[in-house]
């Protein structure tokens, strides 16, 4: 089944104890990218990457990062997190050529708790 | 930068009943692509309809439908014949398809469907 894996799905954690969610997706995807959602704020994008080794900041990456080794995998690293990272978090990919149809596909979403 | 505006946070339809979602975006691209994303209380992002920008004429897929006026730079959804199942935020969202690197999303609107 072609899906966007991410764990944990739920976490609750406290101020300045590193911690990483991964992301992983079978469909052999170029592009993926990390979005957080807030209430009144819709989903606003934290990293994106076109490909292997290539990431490259969106509207909100402050306090985090990320890294492209593999095609299939793309972690997000909160290094020290702080109360304002809690928020739910998404995974998600899509194919690069032009032909596709623009969808992005997502995980299931991360719930952080930063006490 | 492009933006996509939901002026509406929250919504009501009598079940069986016809609903318009409203959505207007900014841009100065002429080819995008405009999305409809449905999050129910799973908090799963679920395409519901989509449209390419060079097509004039309005997607459908089933009881969804949108109005797409591209002079106007306004993309509503319509829901007929409401079901209780359609009870969710309702993302609108917008992607470049020359440089693509990200979903810009409007900041949601809560549908409620009464029974």
């Amino acid at each position: 089944e072609a899906q966007v894996t991410q764990n944990p799905r739920y976490l609750i954690t406290v101020t300045g104890k590193k911690l990483t969610v991964t992301c992983s997706q079978n469909m052999n995807h170029e592009y993926m990218s990390w979005y957080r959602q807030d209430p009144g704020l819709g989903l606003r994008q934290i990293y994106y990457s076109m490909n292997v080794e290539v990431t490259d900041k969106g509207d909100v990456p402050e306090g985090y990062k990320v890294s492209r080794k593999e095609k299939r995998n793309f972690p997000l690293i909160l290094e020290s997190p702080s109360p304002n990272q809690t928020s739910l978090y998404f995974c998600a990919s899509s194919p690069l050529a032009l032909a596709n149809t623009g969808e992005l596909f997502f995980g299931e979403g991360s719930r952080l708790t930063v006490l | 930068a492009q933006t996509v505006t939901q002026s509406q946070p929250e919504m009501s339809v009598q079940e069986a009943e016809t609903v318009t979602l409203s959505c207007t975006y900014d841009t100065s691209e002429s080819d995008y692509y405009l999305f409809w994303y449905k999050q129910p209380p799973s908090r799963q992002m679920i395409l519901v309809i989509r449209q390419e920008a060079y097509k004039q004429q309005n997607a459908t897929e089933n009881r969804f439908s949108v109005n797409f006026q591209k002079a106007a730079k306004s993309f509503s959804l319509k829901i007929s014949d409401s079901q209780l199942g359609d009870a969710a935020m309702y993302f609108c969202a917008y992607r470049s398809v020359r440089y693509g690197n990200k979903l810009v999303f409007g900041a949601g609107t809560i549908l409620r469907v009464k029974s």
